[in-house]
């Protein structure tokens, strides 16, 4: 029940395309939903993140878009570069289990064609 | 610091030795975290510091894994024994507070056991 799904596990679109990456997650707990971006070598970089009152948070060229109901979320990018290839996670946390620990989903590796 | 600051940034030790990783918080950063990602897979969490309460140590692997955080800052992962399954990056991450603010992780340590 601590699962975090993620799918797809790698994803190769044009320059311009809009790739979508999705998560599931079982937890009704969960109350804080990140999106990370990481580059080889480097750590993971918060991306935008979003509260389940809400359904739709969009901050530049990325949005997630959070299904309550159907307890899913996703990351858009719109116009993608192929700068934004790199390796996307997301994760779900709860406050009230008191240590806002994440889960984290098992990555998708994004890669822009130019 | 202007950021999450990780020593070594690589280390390669024999099994069975000792090892300890070195993290610098954020300056002013009460939560402190520690996370494991092996090859291709996320992140998993190990341990969480909130400044003098209590460690949260319910990740940790096995009891050759513990650490410390010293004044509220520095931390230190020490891992006994080593065995060639605790090759993996260990992340260190901060916060500034406990709650859902997200985390800035380091670049971490890349750990071979051979």
């Amino acid at each position: 029940q601590q699962q975090v799904k993620q799918s797809p596990q790698s994803l190769i679109v044009q320059k311009g395309g809009i790739p979508i990456i999705n998560c599931a997650y079982e937890n009704t707990a969960f109350d804080y939903f990140p999106w990370y971006q990481q580059f080889p070598g480097k750590g993971p970089a918060l991306l935008i993140a979003i509260r389940p009152d809400v359904s739709e948070k969009k901050e530049g060229r990325f949005t997630i878009s959070f299904n309550k109901s159907a307890k899913q979320f996703s990351l858009h990018i719109m116009d993608s570069q192929p700068g934004d290839s790199a390796t996307y996670f997301c994760a779900a946390s709860s406050e009230t289990s008191g240590t806002y620990k994440y889960i984290f989903g098992t990555g998708t590796r994004l890669k822009v064609l130019a | 610091g202007a950021g999450v600051s990780q020593s070594p940034s690589n280390k390669v030790t024999e099994k069975g030795k000792d090892v300890e990783l070195r993290c610098d918080p954020i300056s002013g950063h009460t939560a402190l975290y520690w996370y494991r990602q092996s090859l291709g897979q996320g992140l998993e969490f190990l341990i969480y510091f909130q400044g003098n309460s209590a460690p949260d140590k319910s990740g940790l692997p096995s009891d050759r894994f513990s650490a410390e955080r010293t004044g509220g800052s520095v931390s230190t992962l020490t891992i006994q024994r080593t065995q060639q399954e605790d090759s993996a990056v260990y992340l260190c991450a901060s916060s500034i507070s406990q709650g859902n603010y997200g985390y800035t992780f380091g670049s971490g340590t890349r750990l071979t056991v051979v």
